[in-house]
C-alpha cells in the first residue's frame, strides 16, 4: 500500500531563516506530487505541483520554492522566511487523475 | 480568482438528520470533483468523488450530486453522526494532463448530539 511521510510535524522559525520541508511517498512510482498551504481560517491553497523528477509548476508567486530531486521526494524551501509564511503545509500525491492523498501536515510558525 | 467556492463557512445539524454541504465552481473545464474531510492539525482525508459523466455517486452514508449546468455539487451525509464533525473541502480538477486539484475554502460541520 502507498504511504506518504511529511516532516517535521511542527516548526518554529525566526524571520529571515531558511526553510526545508520534506515529503516522501512509498509504494508507488511516478506519482504527481503537491504542496498546499492552509493559512489560518483559509482554504487549501495549491503552491506547487510536480508530474515528474525536476518538473515543478508554481501556482502562486511567493517566497517559496520546490524541488523534486527523486521520483518520490518533494521538498519545499525558502531562503528567508517571512511572517506571512506561517501556516499549515500539506504534501500530497496522486496517480493519474484520481484522488489525492495527503500527509499529516507541518505547522510552521514564523516568529 | 476563486474557482471553487464554498459559500457556507459553517453548518450545524442534529445527529441523525441529513447534512448538506454545497460547492460551486466557475471553470467549465473541471471534470472531476472530490470531497475531503479534515480534522484540525491533520491532513485532509478523501471521502468521495464524482466524474463529470455522472450526476450522482453514493458510498455508504455519503452521496455526492453534480449539476453541471449549474456548476454546482453537493455532499449529503445521511444520517449525520457526531464523528462527522469536521471541516469539509470540495475540490476540482481538469483532466488536461496537469492533475491540479483546486480546493474550496471549506465548510465546518458540527453535528449536535
Amino acid at each position: 500500500s502507498q504511504t506518504i511521510h511529511q516532516w517535521p510535524a511542527t516548526l518554529v522559525q525566526p524571520v529571515g531563516s531558511p526553510l526545508s520541508l520534506e515529503c516522501t511517498v512509498e509504494g508507488t512510482s511516478n506519482p504527481n506530487l503537491y504542496w498546499y498551504r492552509q493559512a489560518a481560517g483559509r482554504g487549501l491553497q495549491l503552491l506547487f505541483y510536480s508530474v515528474g523528477i525536476g518538473q515543478i509548476s508554481s501556482e502562486v508567486p511567493q517566497n517559496l520554492s520546490a524541488s523534486r530531486p527523486q521520483d518520490r521526494q518533494f521538498i519545499l524551501s525558502s531562503k528567508k522566511l517571512l511572517l506571512s509564511d506561517s501556516g499549515f503545509y500539506l504534501c500530497a500525491w496522486s496517480w493519474m487523475n484520481t484522488e489525492a492523498f495527503f500527509g499529516q501536515g507541518t505547522r510552521l510558525t514564523v516568529v | 480568482d476563486q474557482q471553487v467556492k464554498q459559500n457556507s463557512p459553517s453548518l450545524s445539524v442534529q445527529e441523525g438528520r441529513i447534512s448538506i454541504l454545497n460547492c460551486d465552481y466557475t471553470n467549465s473545464m473541471f471534470d472531476y470533483f472530490l470531497w475531503y474531510k479534515k480534522y484540525p492539525a491533520e491532513g485532509p482525508t478523501f471521502l468521495i468523488s464524482i466524474s463529470s459523466i455522472k450526476d450522482k455517486n453514493e458510498d455508504g452514508r455519503f452521496t455526492v450530486f453534480l449539476n453541471k449546468s449549474a456548476k454546482h455539487l453537493s455532499l449529503h451525509i445521511v444520517p449525520s453522526q457526531p464523528g462527522d464533525s469536521a471541516v469539509y473541502f470540495c475540490a476540482a480538477s481538469a483532466n488536461s494532463g496537469t492533475y491540479k486539484y483546486i480546493f474550496g475554502t471549506g465548510t465546518r460541520l458540527k453535528v449536535l448530539a
